[in-house]
């Protein structure tokens, strides 16, 4: 069964920071991966995708996510944190085209101190 | 406006309550879905829709059911409203599925005292 796992439900950078999210994720097919963002009040919005195309995806809003098949990860980072990354990112799994199925994880919460 | 819109996004009802949940989108997607969130759970599937004649249970259908009454519009009700259905839901939709992202409503967020 495919599953997601976000390690860390809550995390703290200062303003100007590395932020690293980490996702791991099982699957017995390759997966496609996707990372979301929400902010209070509102839906989850894509930051990026890795549909099998680069290992190196970059996103919106300065984010990337590297996909490592030896290690099942799809960790996603930012150089730098800024006062408005600050919200709630989750990671998601589908198993390929054709499928009606996305497994999220549980989110991470971030927090960037000034 | 917005591509997938959720109404309304606010409700407080009481127990035993019939409600309804209403979703419409402009992105022309013929895949809808409504999730509920719950605090350290993540987003769970309730019901899918892959087009207006095929309506699908998911993970956590007990309690709700569903209507496609068009393909932009992708209804969620309540029959009996219990207090655990107290959640965020969310519609979202899709072209075609699986590796395609999803895009999401800004969500409705249900009190059943």
């Amino acid at each position: 069964a495919q599953s997601v796992t976000q390690l860390g439900s809550h995390v703290s950078v200062s303003e100007g920071a590395l932020v690293l999210l980490r996702c791991n994720y099982s699957s017995s097919v390759p997966p496609y991966l996707f990372w979301y963002v929400q902010y209070p009040n509102q839906g989850l919005q894509l930051l990026l995708k890795y549909t099998s195309a680069a290992t190196l995806v970059k996103g919106i809003n300065g984010f990337e996510a590297e996909f490592k098949k030896s290690e099942t990860s799809f960790h996603l980072t930012k150089p730098s944190a800024h006062m408005s990354d600050a919200a709630e990112y989750f990671c998601a799994v589908s198993k390929g085209a054709g499928t009606y199925k996305y497994i999220f994880g549980t989110g991470t919460r971030l927090k960037v101190l000034a | 406006d917005a591509d997938v819109t959720q109404t309304p996004r606010n409700r407080i009802t009481k127990t035993g309550k019939r409600i309804m949940l209403e979703c419409s989108q402009t992105k022309g997607h013929d895949r809808m879905y409504w999730y509920r969130q719950d605090p350290g759970l993540g987003l769970r599937l309730i019901y899918y829709s892959f087009d207006v004649k095929d309506i699908n249970k998911g993970e956590i259908s007990d309690g709700y059911s569903v209507s496609r009454q068009a393909q932009a519009k992708f209804s969620l009700s309540l029959e009996s409203a219990i207090p655990n259905q107290t959640a965020l839901y969310f519609c979202a939709t899709s072209e075609g599925s699986g590796n395609q992202p999803q895009h999401f409503g800004d969500g409705t967020r249900l009190s059943i005292l």
